[in-house]
Parts: structure tokens; sequence; C-alpha cells
């Protein structure tokens, strides 16, 4: 079935500890982003990738980091995490016109 | 920048009742409009979208009309179902297909 699978579906993270997201699509999409939702606040855009490659700061990059080994892929690792990082995390994907925006499921993240 | 300004909610309505939800936005250029809808526990889905000035994007009963002059793209459907109660996102795209902006949602619950 062609779409955004994530994982893990929702963890609990010690403060400090390292943490992967994972994100991968099956549509060949060339764009990819990461989204984080708060109550309130919406889905704010944390970082993308246009291409295999290359990867750009979104709103609140702050605490991640991404790499796009290739066009499937785009995890997002958290270096150390921190509460503030309490949140669900959103990958997408889309064509080169934006129009494609296809959603995964989300990973609920809690760090205590 | 761009930005999508939502009315607040909840909003709590009766079942068969008429929904609105007031979207606005302030974008350079020609941007594209979406409505996307979460349901509990779920990603994003694409609802509608309109691509330029007077499009009227309609699915599964809503529409919105693409409001250049008001830079609004209000969200309706005629006859509410319990099934509706999600969360709608308006969101804009700016013409070079970058920069998707998200409003920070509305929540809808219908009662029987």
């Amino acid at each position: 079935i062609a779409g955004i699978t994530q994982a893990p579906t929702s963890q609990i993270l010690a403060a400090g500890r390292r943490m992967t997201l994972r994100c991968t699509q099956d549509m060949r999409h060339n764009a990819m982003y990461w989204y984080r939702q708060d109550l309130g606040l919406g889905l704010r855009l944390i970082h993308y990738s246009n291409t295999a490659g290359t990867t750009g700061k979104g709103e609140v990059p702050d605490g991640y980091s991404v790499s796009r080994a290739n066009t499937d892929d785009f995890p997002l690792t958290l270096a150390s995490a921190v509460p503030s990082q309490t949140s669900v995390y959103f990958c997408a994907s889309s064509d080169e016109q934006g129009y494609g925006y296809t959603f995964g499921s989300g990973t609920r993240l809690t760090v205590v | 920048g761009n930005s999508v300004t939502q009315m607040e909610g909840p909003v709590t309505l009766s079942e068969e009742a008429f929904l609105t939800i007031n979207c606005t936005y302030t974008a350079t250029g020609y941007p594209s409009l979406f409505w996307y809808v979460q349901y509990p526990g779920e990603g994003l889905q694409l609802l509608l979208k309109a691509t330029k000035a007077d499009d009227k994007g309609s699915n599964k009963g809503f529409e919105a009309t693409y409001r250049k002059e008001t830079t609004s793209f209000h969200l309706e459907k005629g006859s509410v179902q319990v099934s509706d109660s999600a969360v709608y996102f308006c969101a804009l795209i700016d013409n070079y297909g970058q920069n998707f902006v998200f409003g920070p949602g509305t929540r809808l619950s219908v009662l029987p």
C-alpha cells in the first residue's frame, strides 16, 4: 500500500537520551518533511528535504537533525531529548508541486 | 511571511446542523489553499483543495471557495454527521510549491 510509514508509533524517552524517529515512503516523492503537532499551535515544520542529499531548516529546527541518504527514508534525530520535545511528530512527503502531500500516522513522543 | 488563521474551537454541533469553519490567510503571490482533516489517533488527510481564485474545492459534502478579494477559504458543510468529528486544518502552499503553512486547527465535535 503506497504511503508513509512512521516508527515507532509511540515512545516514552528519558531526558538526555538520543532518539531517532523513522520515516519511509514508497511514492518516490522528492520532497519530505517533519512536523511537530502541539495543542493550540497546529503543525510546525521542523526540517525538510527537497530531494535526496539535501536538507533544510524549518520553523523549529533546534534540537533536531535530519538526513536524506536516499529518496525513501528521512529519519529525524533528537540528539539529547528535553521535555519540551514532548509532542506528536508527523512525517510527510510531496511531489514537486506540493499537491500530492501525504502524511504518516504520527509518532507520539513523551520525554520525561 | 505566509500565515493562516482559523476560528478557534472547539466547535460543537448537533447532527444535521450547518457547519462553517472560517479560514483567512496572508501570503504573497498566488498560493494554493487546502483543508486537511485529522480523525482521532490518525494522521492528516487531504479533504479538499483549490489552486486559484474563485475555485471551489469539494469532497464528502464539504466545500470551500478560494476568495482572493477577502483572502479567505471558509469550510462549509450543509448537514454534519457524528463521523465528521475531527480536527480540521486550513493550509496554504506558496506558488513555488514550498513553504507549506498550516493554521492551528479547529476541533469539531458533532453530537447525536
